[in-house]
């Protein structure tokens, strides 16, 4: 059972686009919801993370909104560059349970410069 | 620093031969955890390890698959008789301690099983 969705499987954008992904959970005891940026032949590295007590938090460029009676969360990437050309997970674990977490099908994003 | 290193980088292997995969974590780092990439998909979870706690094996998806750990240390993911569905890309993470602290992966091991 896919307990994380995530869309679009891809984004094509130009630069200083506003690409949007965007996650939606079934599991209500999720409560550490991290988004993993992934370049070719490497492993994936954290980006930027929330936990529900917020409904927005920004780091940068990058941004997560997040929806909790929706269960649904999002990844805005602001100006974006063609150096965030990439795939971008969004993840969701229980903390308590040793954050073993669960990973959404990922979105390639290309930014055309 | 170092981060978390993983070998071989590529295994080529036949169907029902068994292979061993190596993960050194960040020094220091008392949590490790293994997922799999299938291409195009997401990460899987397999199996996490804290301490000397015992391991949370519920991801692991037969008993073809195992692994172990020496205290806080390298582990080692084993496939035995692998076949065609395990071909994926295995994942290393480490962290200071779970649950709160960021996981670090490993650049992975690209398994084809032929």
């Amino acid at each position: 059972q896919q307990q994380v969705k995530q869309s679009p499987q891809s984004l094509i954008v130009q630069k200083g686009g506003i690409p949007i992904i965007n996650c939606a959970y079934e599991n209500t005891a999720f409560d550490y919801f991290p988004w993993y940026q992934q370049f070719p032949g490497k492993g994936p590295a954290l980006l930027i993370a929330i936990r529900p007590d917020v409904s927005e938090k920004k780091e940068g460029r990058f941004t997560i909104s997040f929806n909790k009676s929706a269960k649904q969360f999002s990844l805005h990437i602001m100006d974006s560059q063609p150096g965030d050309s990439a795939t971008y997970f969004c993840a969701a674990s229980i903390e308590t349970s040793g954050s073993r977490l669960t990973f959404g099908e990922g979105t390639q994003l290309t930014v055309n410069p | 620093g170092a981060g978390v290193s993983q070998s071989p980088s590529n295994k080529v292997t036949e169907k029902g031969k068994d292979v061993e995969l190596r993960c050194d974590p960040i020094s220091g780092h008392t949590a490790l955890y293994w997922y799999r990439q299938r291409l195009g998909q997401g990460l899987e979870f397999l199996i996490y390890f804290q301490g000397n706690s015992a391991p949370d094996k519920s991801g692991l998806p037969s008993d073809r698959f195992s692994a172990e750990r020496t205290g806080e240390s390298v582990s080692t993911l084993t496939i035995q008789r692998t076949q065609q569905e395990d071909s994926a890309v295995y994942l290393c993470a480490s962290s200071l301690y779970a649950p709160y602290y960021e996981q670090y992966f490993g650049p992975g091991t690209r398994l084809t099983v032929t």
